[in-house]
Parts: C-alpha cells; structure tokens; sequence
C-alpha cells in the first residue's frame, strides 16, 4: 500500500465551529507532514511529526491543532477559523527524513 | 536563508522538449528534489538528485550541478498529461523533514 488518504476530501466550517482533518497511511513512514497550500502557491510546511513526536511546529496559529495518535494516523484539529485559513490542506508521509515525500489528496477547506 | 528560483510559466506543444530550471542558494545542501501537481491535485515525487549528474526515469530526467547550485527537469516527449505546476525543492540547511519548495513552474502543453 503506496498511499496516503485523507478524509473529508472537502470542509465547509463556520468560524465557530470545531472540525478534525484525518490522515491515514500504511506505509511504515515514520514521519508524517501537514502542509497548507492557496492557488498557485507551493504547499507550505505547518507540522512535522517524527517517530510519533512534534518535531516541527512552523509557528502555526493555536487554532490548527495537530495530534498523532500512533505512526499510521495523523489529525489535524480545526477550531475558531478564519476565512483566510480557506486553502488545501495536504497530508504527506516518508521514511523518516527521506526526500521523498508521499502526499495525500488534500481536503479542500472552506471557512465561511 | 534557502531559497529557489525556478521560472513561472512555460509553454511547449505535444512531442517536443522542456526544460525547468532550478536555482537555489542554501546553507547545508542535502539534494534537490521534483515533485509534479497537477491541477486540484496532490504534489507527486518525480525525482532527487543528491550528486552531480544526470537521473534519469522514462520520459523525465533531472540534473544537478552542486558547483553551479543549479539543477534541471527534462521533460521529453511531451504529451497532454504533462500540463501541471513542476516544484523543486530542497531540505531545510538543519536537515530536517522540512522541504523548502520553489514558487513552481506552470508547464502549458498545447496540440
């Protein structure tokens, strides 16, 4: 299994609400990413999780929240949005600082 | 600090030959990499380059010259599917997990 999935593919979220991105991966990759990416824009790093552990926080708002709840799942925690946090927001995978990084297919975010 | 330059659109018909250049300015250099995204779609690992020289994968290549921090995506033979935004990239100079992504290069093909 060569994949990263996540779900939902797309969020419509009120500044209010509270929502959760998923990632899913079965690769044995122990380092995990999530990445912000607007329109014609390259992604932009936010987390990397190394061996289940926050190794790099890109100074992101404390609105976006990640976890790890073990090596193959990855979440990212959404709460209080703002409109400009409306981008795709990209899971990704590799062996441990490998270059090659696998994505998956993004969840296209909407803040209302 | 790191950074990429890379151009930001190109444009070439079906069949022929396209090369994206790629310049970059790092402390600490641990290879470049090409990934590929198509439009509404996820980036896509294409290639890494850690030493001088040419890699090639089927109809793509890429090039490295450390001593000129420049580096190259050959695309050949180019077919419609080829039409995608191309970054290189390169790990952070703490050689983290961290990519550092140029701006990307829209590759136009046309008939």
């Amino acid at each position: 299994d060569t994949e990263v999935t996540q779900t939902p593919k797309h969020l419509v979220m009120g500044m209010t609400n509270k929502k959760s991105l998923k990632c899913e991966q079965h690769m044995g990759h122990r380092a995990m990413y999530w990445y912000k990416q607007k329109a014609k824009k390259p992604p932009e790093l936010m987390f990397v999780y190394s061996y289940e552990k926050l190794s790099i926080n890109e100074s992101v708002p404390s609105r976006f929240s990640p976890e790890c709840p073990n090596s193959s799942l990855l979440n990212l925690h959404l709460h209080a949005l703002q409109p400009e946090d409306s981008a795709l927001y990209l899971c990704a995978s590799s062996q441990d600082r490998g270059n090659e990084q696998f994505f998956g297919p993004g969840t296209r975010l909407t803040v209302l | 600090g790191q950074s990429l330059e890379q151009p930001s659109e190109v444009t070439a018909v079906e069949g022929a030959i396209v090369q994206i250049n790629c310049t970059y300015q790092t402390s600490g250099f641990y290879g470049l990499s090409w990934y590929q995204q198509h439009d509404g779609g996820a980036p896509t690992f294409l290639s890494y380059n850690a030493l001088d020289g040419l890699e090639e994968t089927g109809r793509f290549s890429s090039f490295l010259s450390r001593s000129d921090s420049y580096g190259y995506l050959l695309l050949q033979e180019l077919q419609m599917k080829d039409s995608a935004s191309y970054f290189c990239a390169v790990r952070d100079r703490h050689n983290t997990g961290k990519l550092i992504f140029g701006q990307g290069t829209t590759l136009q093909v046309k008939p």
